[in-house]
């Protein structure tokens, strides 16, 4: 069974970076069927996926958070991070890591996020 | 870009059928997943594709898709059904691939 586990700072002050882990377990970030992704949810609100990685260090990440995320992978810890620089209190929220599945379906490419974290939430404050 | 746009909430009583649609012009490119989401925990995906299930997620979710359109249904609700709903699909307009997530409904089973 794949579990995945965010770890990082609980407090963030404004103006400075935000840096989250996420622990694979039970699968590999070095395969080549899935991609890693960051999906974060403030406070009584929804979801917004942040970006995504893949083995190889390919990313991509959403438009309006890209100037300020980086997201890496350390394959030899079966890990992959988060930064988040100059933050606010907008980023003020439950991060989420993911596992994203790419898969043919009846002739269909088709993607969905199958497995979660539970989530951690920051708080930046001062 | 493409926004993902869901009612806010419905409600449903104990037996009876409820359907939760998401509206967005990706949806013409991309099948969406949906996300089930209880109070404090993690999101859990109950259906992706055309209309496949995980493994372990009941057959009274049910997916369906029709031009800009996604629905969720879900047959028979039981109480423990009752839960925020996210739709998701893949975005490649602006030029530009991302994710992008619905607005969220919230079902109530009575």
């Amino acid at each position: 069974q794949v579990q995945l586990q965010e770890s990082g700072p609980g407090l963030v002050k404004p103006s400075e970076t935000l840096s989250l882990t996420c622990t694979v377990s039970g699968g590999s970030v070095s395969s080549g069927s899935y991609y890693w992704s960051w999906i974060r949810q403030p406070p009584g609100k929804g979801l917004e996926w942040i970006g995504y990685i893949y083995y190889s260090g390919s990313t991509n990440y959403n438009p309006s958070l890209k100037s300020r995320v980086t997201i890496s992978v350390d394959t030899s810890k079966n890990q992959f991070s988060l930064k988040l620089s100059s933050v606010t209190a907008a980023d003020t929220a439950v991060y989420y890591c993911a596992r994203e599945q790419i898969t043919m379906v009846r002739g269909v490419i088709v993607y969905y996020f199958d497995y979660w974290g539970q989530g951690t939430l920051v708080t930046v404050s001062s | 870009s493409s926004e993902l746009t869901q009612d806010p909430a419905v409600s449903v009583a104990l037996g009876q059928t409820v359907r939760i649609t998401c509206q967005g012009d990706s949806l013409r490119s991309y099948y969406a997943s949906w996300y089930q989401q209880k109070p404090g925990q993690a999101p859990v995906l109950v259906i992706y594709g055309k209309n496949n299930r995980p493994s372990g997620i009941p057959d009274r979710f049910s997916g369906s898709s029709s031009g800009n359109t996604a629905s969720l249904t879900i047959t028979g609700a039981q109480a423990e059904d009752e839960a925020d709903y996210y739709c998701n699909s893949r975005d490649s307009s602006g030029n530009h691939l991302r994710y992008v997530f619905g607005t969220g409904t919230k079902v109530t089973v009575l």
